[in-house]
């Protein structure tokens, strides 16, 4: 089985911390993705990464940045929380950027930022 | 307006009960699918539809390309398809744009 696995699946930070979220896939995938989910919203894309150390942006990049140093490591980075940040993170993983459902999906991180 | 829109927002039901969710879109789609998210977080594509009908069990996804319509119905509900039922379609371009999903709680 496919597992996608994340640090945390509770985070509270303080306004101004750095965060930083894990996220591990073990199925040797080339794409790894964050996601945040809002009630009310879909999923939107923050960023994406096709192979080790290649980022590229989503459609809400701003006020994160990315790691993959490792294949089966991706990380989302929180320079400086703000409360606007909380939010479900979700971290996927897949084979191809053009199918979605082979995108194994992390069970989630909730993050409050107070 | 969203360009994928999910309806109802929010659906209580009856064990046993036949369960439909719609999902409408107003961009052109190369595929459309219909995922469930578990209470726990971790989300699990259940199809992916670019034209007809698909059937998994007691889930059926029907889609209307003319329409920009599909539906995702449940058979005989169990309290333990209670989930978030998100649709999500893949424009022209391959991008990805996602539903805000559907609650759907089902009683015994």
């Amino acid at each position: 089985d496919v597992k996608v696995t994340q640090s945390s699946r509770y985070l509270v930070k303080r306004t101004g911390e750095k965060v930083f979220l894990e996220c591990v896939q073990d199925m040797d995938h080339e794409n790894m993705f964050w996601y945040r989910q809002d009630p009310g919203l879909g999923l939107r894309l923050i960023y994406f990464s096709y192979d080790v150390k290649m980022k590229e942006k989503g459609d809400i990049p701003e006020g994160y940045s990315v790691s993959r140093e490792k294949k089966e490591r991706f990380s989302l980075i929180l320079e400086s929380a703000s409360t606007n940040q909380t939010s479900m993170y979700l971290c996927a993983s897949s084979s191809s950027v053009l199918v979605l459902h082979e995108q194994y999906f992390g069970p989630g991180t909730r993050l409050t930022v107070t | 307006k969203n360009e994928v829109e999910q309806s109802p927002q929010n659906l209580t039901a009856q064990e046993g009960e036949f369960i439909t969710i719609n999902c409408s879109y107003s961009v052109g789609i190369s595929a459309l699918h219909w995922l469930q998210q578990h209470p726990g977080g971790g989300i699990v594509s259940l199809f992916m539809l670019s034209s007809g009908k698909k059937k998994h069990g007691r889930l059926i996804a029907t889609i209307n390309i003319q329409e920009k319509h599909s539906s995702l119905h449940i058979t005989a509900s169990h309290p333990r398809d209670s989930a978030v039922y998100i649709c999500a379609v893949m424009d022209s371009n391959y991008q990805l744009i996602w539903g805000a999903g559907t609650k759907l709680i089902i009683k015994p």
